[in-house]
This record gives structure tokens, C-alpha cells and sequence, in this order.
């Protein structure tokens, strides 16, 4: 069954790195999220990307952060300056379309643990 | 207005014994309202979901009851098993846009 890659699985960085969190959506989906769990709390959506765009944020995702699909296959979300408060579990989703009609069904990766020190 | 609550926040229940999850949303735009279960150090998998042009979905032990009046959903769990220890999260979307969450039931099933 196609699933929804991510990799690392753990990542521990300084305050103030960047990073770079990959994710390989299921092959056919055309929507890529990102979302993300601080320890015990709920899942807090962070954004949307379509046809090579964001199309929706959230009040979390600001200027420190940024996607890109680099190729046919990888989705990434950039951290340029990592803050303590930034540790959490990063996960990407995909979900499939026709044409800019999204399909609902959101499929999670794995996640990222991410640990900022 | 784009909050969905969730309760309760944990739950207990027997093996064999049926569990409830409910939650409550504003957003009369939402229209679509999936769960999912997650395991420790799993992303949240997809479990069963709903849209509002009906009351009720059922997928094996697992069922959806959908009120459109009162904005309230809530999961049943039947003959609730030990496996089915997890947290679950109630979840809406609009258009399939960015989901909203609930904040988490954990779930313990005792043998």
C-alpha cells in the first residue's frame, strides 16, 4: 500500500540552524501538508501547498519557515532559524485531487521528531 | 470559530465494553469530519470519516454518528479491544482544505 514517506525520523539541532525536514507524498497525490504535535498536544496544522504554491498557512507558519518540492517526488519545510519552542513532531500529509478539487482523505507520514537545544 | 472540541480527554474501558469519543465544532462551513487513531510515535492514521449529508457511518466495530443540528460527531468504538489502545483525534476540514484538530482522547482498553 503507498504511503507517505518522511525522513529523518529524529532530528537534534542548536537554536538558531536551520533544518530541513523531508517527505515523499504518495506518488499520485497533488496536495501536500504540513502539520505538526508539540509532545501531548493536539495536531496543529502549519500548510498547504498546490501546483507548486502555497495556498494556505496558518498564524504558526511565518517567515521562518518556508516549503519548496524541489523535484517530482520530495516535499520539504525549511526552519531558518530554529527556537527552542520549535520542538515538536513534524508531520507531512498528502491527499489526492481532480484537477483543484481535493479528494478529502489526508494521508500522514511518520513524522519528524524534531529537538531544538 | 475554527476550534473542535474534543472529550474526554482520556478514557478507560473494558475489554468487550464500548467506547465513546465526542466532539463539537462551530465552523458551519465544515464538511467533512474524519478520525484518526494514533499509536505512540506514529503519525495519526485515517480511521473512518464522515460528511454531513448523513447521520451515521459504520465501518466494522468502528462508528460515526453525526449531528448536524447540534455540530456534534462523536466515534463509537464496539467491543472495544486491548489493540484498540491508542489516542484518537476528531478532525474537520472545509473543501478538503487544512483539517482542524481535536485535542486527543487516549484511550486505555483493559483486558
Amino acid at each position: 500500500e503507498p504511503e507517505v514517506t518522511q525522513t529523518p525520523s529524529h532530528q537534534v539541532t542548536q537554536m538558531g540552524q536551520e533544518v530541513i525536514l523531508r517527505c515523499v507524498p504518495i506518488s499520485n497525490h497533488l496536495y501536500f501538508y504540513w502539520y505538526r504535535q508539540i509532545l501531548g498536544q493536539k495536531v496543529e496544522f502549519l500548510v498547504s501547498f498546490y501546483n507548486n504554491e502555497i495556498s494556505e498557512k496558518s498564524e504558526i507558519f511565518d517567515d521562518q519557515f518556508s516549503v519548496e518540492r524541489p523535484d517530482g517526488s520530495n516535499f520539504t519545510l525549511k526552519i531558518r532559524s530554529t527556537k527552542l519552542e520549535d520542538s515538536a513532531m513534524y508531520f507531512c500529509a498528502s491527499s489526492e485531487g481532480v484537477g483543484r478539487k481535493i479528494l478529502n482523505e489526508q494521508f500522514f507520514g511518520p513524522g519528524t521528531r524534531l529537538t531544538v537545544l | 470559530q475554527q476550534q473542535v472540541k474534543q472529550s474526554p480527554q482520556s478514557l478507560i474501558v473494558q475489554k468487550g465494553g464500548i467506547s465513546i469519543i465526542n466532539c463539537a465544532y462551530e465552523n458551519t462551513a465544515f464538511d467533512y469530519f474524519p478520525w484518526y487513531q494514533q499509536f505512540p510515535g506514529k503519525g495519526p492514521a485515517l480511521l473512518i470519516a464522515i460528511r454531513p449529508d448523513v447521520s451515521e457511518k459504520k465501518e466494522g466495530r468502528f462508528t460515526i454518528s453525526f449531528n448536524k443540528s447540534a455540530k456534534q460527531f462523536s466515534l463509537h468504538i464496539m467491543d472495544s479491544q486491548p489493540g484498540d489502545s491508542a489516542t484518537y483525534f476528531c478532525a474537520a476540514s472545509n473543501a478538503g482544505n487544512m483539517l482542524t484538530f481535536g485535542g486527543g482522547t487516549r484511550l486505555m482498553v483493559k483486558p
